[in-house]
C-alpha cells in the first residue's frame, strides 16, 4: 500500500537557518503530495502541494518540488524564523476512486521543528 | 465562520464510559474523517466516510463507531472508554485531495 517516509526529529535550528525536511513516499498510482503543518495546540492545515511531477508548490516561503524518479517532496525554507516552530507532516492523496485508497491520504509521522531566536 | 468544529475540545471520562465526539462542517464536502494523534504514532486514521450513510473502517477502528445521517456531521463514538484511547482525536473533511482539519478534541480517559 501507499507509505510516506519523513525525517525523523525533532529537529532544532537558529532563526535564519537553511531548513530542509527529507520525505519520500511509495504509492501504487499517481498521488498528489503535500505539506500541511500544525502549530501548538491546533489542528493541521496546508501548506504547500503539487499534483504532478516537477511541479513545484510553495507558500509563505516554503518550497518542495514534486520528484518522480526519485519518489520524494523534500520541503525547504531559505531562512526560518520563530514563528515557523511546529510539526511538518508530508502527506500523499491518491486519485479518488481508485482501489482501496480511494477517498484517502497517507502521511508521514511528522517532524517537529524548533526555531530558536 | 466556515470550516469545521470539534466539540468538546476538552474531555475528562472514566474507563467503561461512553463518550460522543462531535464533528461538523459548514461546507459539503463528501469524505470526512477521524484521526487520532499519540506521540510516536503520528496521525492514525480511525474511520472514514465517502457520503451521508457511506462509512469504512480505517487503520484503528477498534472500540469506535461513526455514523453520518447527514453530509455535515460526523460524529465518533466510543462505546467503553479505556485508558489507551487517551488522544488527541481530529476530524476532517475532504476536497480536490486537499484535507480540512477541525482544532480537535483533547480526551483524557482515567
Amino acid at each position: 500500500g501507499d507509505s510516506v517516509t519523513q525525517m525523523e526529529g525533532p529537529v532544532t535550528l537558529s532563526e535564519e537557518a537553511f531548513l530542509t525536511i527529507n520525505c519520500t513516499y511509495t504509492a501504487t498510482g499517481y498521488p498528489s503530495l503535500f505539506w500541511y503543518v500544525q502549530y501548538p495546540g491546533e489542528g493541521l492545515q496546508l501548506l504547500l502541494k503539487a499534483t504532478k511531477a516537477d511541479d513545484k508548490g510553495s507558500n509563505k516561503g516554503f518550497e518542495a518540488t514534486y520528484r518522480k524518479e526519485t519518489t520524494s517532496f523534500h520541503l525547504e525554507k531559505g531562512s526560518v524564523q520563530v514563528s515557523d516552530s511546529a510539526v511538518y507532516f508530508c502527506a500523499l492523496s491518491d486519485n479518488e476512486g481508485i482501489g482501496t485508497n480511494a477517498g484517502k491520504s497517507t502521511f508521514g509521522d511528522g517532524t517537529t521543528l524548533t526555531v530558536k531566536p | 465562520d466556515a470550516g469545521i468544529t470539534q466539540s468538546p475540545r476538552y474531555k475528562i471520562t472514566e474507563t467503561g464510559r461512553q463518550v460522543t465526539l462531535m464533528c461538523h462542517q459548514t461546507w459539503s464536502h463528501s469524505y470526512m474523517f477521524w484521526y487520532r494523534q499519540d506521540l510516536g504514532h503520528g496521525l492514525r486514521l480511525i474511520y472514514y466516510s465517502a457520503a451521508a450513510d457511506i462509512t469504512d473502517k480505517g487503520e484503528v477502528p477498534d472500540g469506535y463507531v461513526v455514523s453520518r445521517s447527514k453530509t455535515e456531521n460526523f460524529p465518533l463514538t466510543l462505546e467503553s472508554a479505556t485508558r489507551s484511547q487517551t488522544s488527541v482525536y481530529f476530524c476532517a473533511s475532504r476536497l480536490d485531495n486537499e484535507q480540512f482539519f477541525g482544532p480537535g478534541t483533547r480526551l483524557t480517559v482515567l
